[in-house]
């Protein structure tokens, strides 16, 4: 069971937006470590997609974006797409667990 | 481009040891600044980090594996190992390695292997 929770599906229409939420708690993203998110399309392997909180690595669209604050974290895509269907998982750090920790993951699902 | 490549058995038989390795690719394993780790992925479910492996040979392991798992490095063919001992079904998943890249409070997995399947079951 993880210490970091997301909602189990979250859907839209081609052209709309989306967004999922990473909550924690103190002794993870309240502490100040930063969320990083990652896309596993089906049958892959999971890929960077944000890292630090809202930074993209070279390569992803600016369709993506990250914010977080307090406890918690969002990951929002705008303008869905059909290749955007995916899971999206969550990870930090957590000092009560002296360990890096994932989300229980998102499954989008574009209508 | 970094590259990573897991290898192994696919199938191991309930108390023994689980063996795979990473083979990297496009980057020393020794160049200063990243850990190589491990993390699995349970058939439809969600995401665990096993542990990783400084470039200097220290390591450290999630503490929910105790003293099962051990993770070495290989720097003449560049390339990590993972060996979990005392294997039940409930380690059936897919293992995937992993460049752990960041610092201070942000350390995030920057490139991934394929992954492989490792099948607990006599």
């Amino acid at each position: 069971q993880s210490v970091l929770t997301q909602p189990p599906s979250v859907s839209g229409a081609p052209g709309q937006r989306a967004t999922i939420s990473c909550t924690g708690s103190s002794s993870n993203i309240g502490a100040g470590y930063d969320v990083h998110w990652y896309q596993q399309l089906p049958g892959t392997a999971p890929k960077l997609l944000i890292y630090g909180n809202s930074n993209r690595p070279s390569g992803v669209p600016d369709r993506f974006s990250g914010s977080k604050s307090g406890t918690s974290a969002s990951l929002a895509i705008t303008g869905l797409q059909a290749e955007d269907e995916a899971d999206y998982y969550c990870q930090s750090y957590d000092s009560s667990l002296s360990g890096y920790v994932f989300g229980t993951g998102t499954k989008v699902t574009v209508l | 481009q970094l590259q990573l490549q897991e290898s192994g058995s696919g199938l191991v038989k309930p108390s023994q040891t689980l063996s795979l390795t990473c083979a990297v690719s496009g980057d020393s394993i020794s160049s200063g600044g990243y850990s190589w780790s491990w993390i699995r992925q349970p058939p439809g479910k969600g995401l665990e980090w096993i542990g990783y492996i400084y470039h200097s040979g220290s390591t450290y392991y999630n503490p929910s594996f105790k003293s099962r798992v051990t993770i070495s490095v290989d720097r003449s063919k560049n390339q990590f190992s993972l060996k979990l001992s005392s294997v039940t079904a409930a380690d059936t998943a897919v293992y995937y390695c992993a460049r752990l890249k960041g610092s201070s409070s942000a350390y995030y997995f920057d490139f991934w292997g394929q992954g492989t399947l490792v099948t607990v079951s006599s």
